[in-house]
């Protein structure tokens, strides 16, 4: 079983829709990261949570290190949201190496 | 600033033969790292280096070579060229250490085809 595990791998949804991409990871950490990776290819960092929520826009993320997951939500989705979005963990003692996830692909359709 | 670049962006190769991905950044960062991802799989550490001089393996180190002889550049060795390495290259920086306070950069990727 991966360490990090994403949900789902694909989604396609309606321009307007409201949308949730989730994390599970089974190890300790020191902080999650959410990636997007466009259809070019390049990878952006989205956020870096260690608790709590952060908001950038419409986009949302939470984590609860209790239950170990974290939520990516998008509101009023786009077009142009369309891309790859990657989970990512820093584990406990371990700095300088991330855990990847696999990675939702999300398609949204105008 | 340009932030990381790499070279070449597509590359095919013969079995056997050998290349240099360059990576560069311009940001003074200490960190960086290489990284492959193969299709629909998640990122694969290669190797990593700390700074000037230190570099050291992560999770799928066999077939390559770094070196690290200055803060900015970081190239990725190939050598003996083989099927399984066929994937897309993704050269990252990070500015401190600890415990990934900040955000990690990335190159535009280097996509590479062994035949």
């Amino acid at each position: 079983k991966n360490e990090v595990e994403q949900s789902p791998q694909n989604l396609t949804a309606q321009e307007g829709e409201f949308i949730t991409i989730n994390c599970s990871y089974s190890v300790g950490i020191s902080a999650l990261h959410w990636l997007q990776q466009h259809p070019g290819g390049g990878i952006v960092s989205l956020f870096m949570l260690s608790s709590g929520k952060k908001k950038h826009g419409r986009l949302i993320a939470t984590i609860n290190i209790q239950e170990k997951h974290s939520s990516l939500h998008i509101t009023a989705s786009h077009p142009r949201d369309s891309a790859v979005y990657i989970c990512a963990v820093s584990r406990v003692g371990s700095n300088y190496q991330l855990i990847w996830g696999a990675g939702t692909k999300l398609i949204i359709k105008p | 600033n340009a932030g990381v670049t790499q070279t070449p962006k597509f590359r095919i190769l013969k079995i056997g033969q050998s290349m240099t991905l360059q990576c560069t950044q311009d940001m003074n960062h200490n960190y960086m790292y290489w990284y492959r991802q193969d299709p629909g799989m998640g990122l694969k550490l290669i190797y990593y280096s700390v700074g000037a001089g230190i570099t050291d393996k992560g999770e799928v180190p066999n077939g390559y070579n770094v070196s690290r002889s200055t803060t900015e550049d970081f190239p990725l060795r190939l050598e003996l060229a083989a099927p399984s390495q066929t994937s897309v290259y993704f050269c990252a920086s990070r500015r401190l250490a600890g415990a990934w306070r900040e955000t990690q950069y990335f190159g535009p990727g280097t996509r590479l085809l062994v035949l």
